[in-house]
């Protein structure tokens, strides 16, 4: 069964600091995408970025990019610059990608994330 | 464009109504889900709808919930008769299909059983 483990319940980091809030998955599929998603206190879910598990390059958007380490099964995401908007609750998740069927995402518990000025 | 539309945003309801929430996904998006957050849960996946057709229900706790999804651009998910146990954030999410593109949600809908 597919699984995603996020260690790190809470995390502080000083405001222009960059933070890594690690990842680690679980399958058994050999194609599986990996997604991050910021939840801000007012609740909604906002996709950050995206990794597939056949991708060479480590994927990055912004200020935003994923430490893909296959063997080691984790995909930690790397916030450079860290802003006071960054707060929030972060969580990792995965999908089995399977043709022509949209993936269910399976999510760890999250990660909440305090930026200090 | 518009994003996933959810109705209502919060709901209040006393034990044993029926309690219907609803969802239109964007546009072109052909895969829609339905996810439920709680603190002791966490967010999980109650079912998904592939081109209308569901494709995994597994997630769906009991018979008192049911989903439908009577076009591309529709769906609703209900609980009937609602309990205290189902107060939780309801989340409908679309995507293109494939598990390799983003699920992109709406602002959920906070449901409130008394």
């Amino acid at each position: 069964a597919q699984k995603i483990t996020q260690t790190q319940p809470g995390m502080f980091v000083q405001e222009k600091e960059a933070v890594t809030l690690d990842c680690t998955y679980d399958t058994s599929d050999p194609s599986y995408g990996l997604f991050w998603y910021k939840q801000p206190s007012s609740g909604e879910m906002i996709f950050l970025i995206y990794q597939g598990s056949y991708d060479q390059q480590n994927a990055t958007e912004g200020r935003y990019s994923l430490n893909f380490q296959k063997a080691r099964k984790s995909a930690n995401l790397v916030i450079s610059a860290s802003q006071l908007g960054d707060s929030a609750m972060y969580f990792c998740a995965m999908s089995q990608i399977s043709y022509n069927q949209g993936g269910k995402l399976i999510f760890g518990q999250g990660t909440e994330l305090s930026v200090k000025p | 464009d518009a994003g996933v539309i959810q109705s209502p945003r919060h709901e209040v309801t006393e034990m044993g109504q029926e309690v219907t929430l609803r969802c239109k996904p964007i546009s072109g998006h052909n895969s829609l889900f339905w996810y439920r957050q709680t603190m002791m849960r966490g967010l999980e996946l109650l079912i998904y709808f592939n081109n209308n057709v569901p494709i995994d229900d597994s997630g769906m706790p009991e018979d008192r919930f049911s989903a439908k999804m009577p076009n591309a651009s529709f769906s609703t998910l209900k609980i009937q008769p609602s309990e205290p146990r189902d107060s939780a954030v309801y989340f409908c999410a679309s995507s293109r299909g494939r598990g390799n593109q983003p699920q992109h949600f709406g602002d959920g809908t906070r449901l409130s059983i008394l």
